[in-house]
């Protein structure tokens, strides 16, 4: 089955400096990698994700890269705010399986 | 708004002990899942189900058991709960396969078994 590692497990970074966040996934049939963010105390919620036919994707702060050669995606946070603390999981599936998450990276951001 | 919901929020159990987490869902879904969460090791799925009378195993289904009462209705039970079942459990739904899109989940329950 899918094995979805993600690092590092903690990362803390200035207010305004650049975050990112490494997954690397082993079944070369996942072609969909959403990532989740859970602020302390909520439920996690999807962010931003990318398919397998795209290498990039961006929303405003967030952006998601995805090297399908290499079998690894990342996430990209810039100008990071006191907000984006949080967890955040990626995680990989195909289509007739269920998403596999990574362990979750603990993002704090400093003030 | 339509959501997602479990009870209880909070339970602390002994060893030994039977437990019920229920789960409700107010957005139409067909599709409801749970997963536990851990520290370190992300969101692990135990269960899940396509509609009323579809069960289906996920990764750490032993110790576990789901009733699918109705489409808007999931619960999962621990017969007889353990120390290592102390984690925070959450109920998730999807409109479709969960690689077509966003997986909506409940506030969770955190259960503590002593």
């Amino acid at each position: 089955g899918e094995n979805v590692e993600q690092h590092p497990s903690t990362l803390s970074v200035q207010e305004g400096d650049s975050a990112v966040i490494k997954c690397t996934y082993s079944d070369s049939a996942s072609n969909y990698f959403p990532w989740y963010k859970q602020e302390l105390g909520k439920r996690p919620q999807l962010i931003i994700d990318i398919r397998s036919n795209v290498g990039e994707k961006k929303d405003q702060r967030i952006a998601v890269t995805l090297n399908k050669t290499a079998k690894h995606f990342s996430l990209h946070i810039t100008e990071t705010q006191p907000e984006d603390s949080a967890v955040y999981f990626c995680a990989a599936s195909h289509a007739g399986n269920m998403l596999t998450f990574g362990g979750g990276t603990r993002l704090m951001v400093k003030p | 708004d339509a959501d997602v919901t479990q009870t209880p929020r909070n339970r602390i159990t002994k060893t030994g002990k039977r437990i019920m987490l229920e789960c409700s869902q107010t957005k139409g879904h067909d599709r409801m899942y749970w997963y536990r969460q851990d520290p370190g090791l992300g969101l692990q799925l135990i269960y899940y189900s396509f509609d009323v009378k579809d069960i289906n195993k996920g990764e750490i289904s032993d110790g576990y058991s789901v009733s699918r009462q109705a489409q808007a209705k999931f619960s999962l039970s621990l017969e007889s709960a353990i120390p290592n079942q102390t984690a925070l459990y959450f109920c998730a739904t999807s409109v479709g396969d969960p690689n077509t899109g966003e997986l909506f989940f409940g506030e969770g329950s955190r259960l503590t078994v002593l």
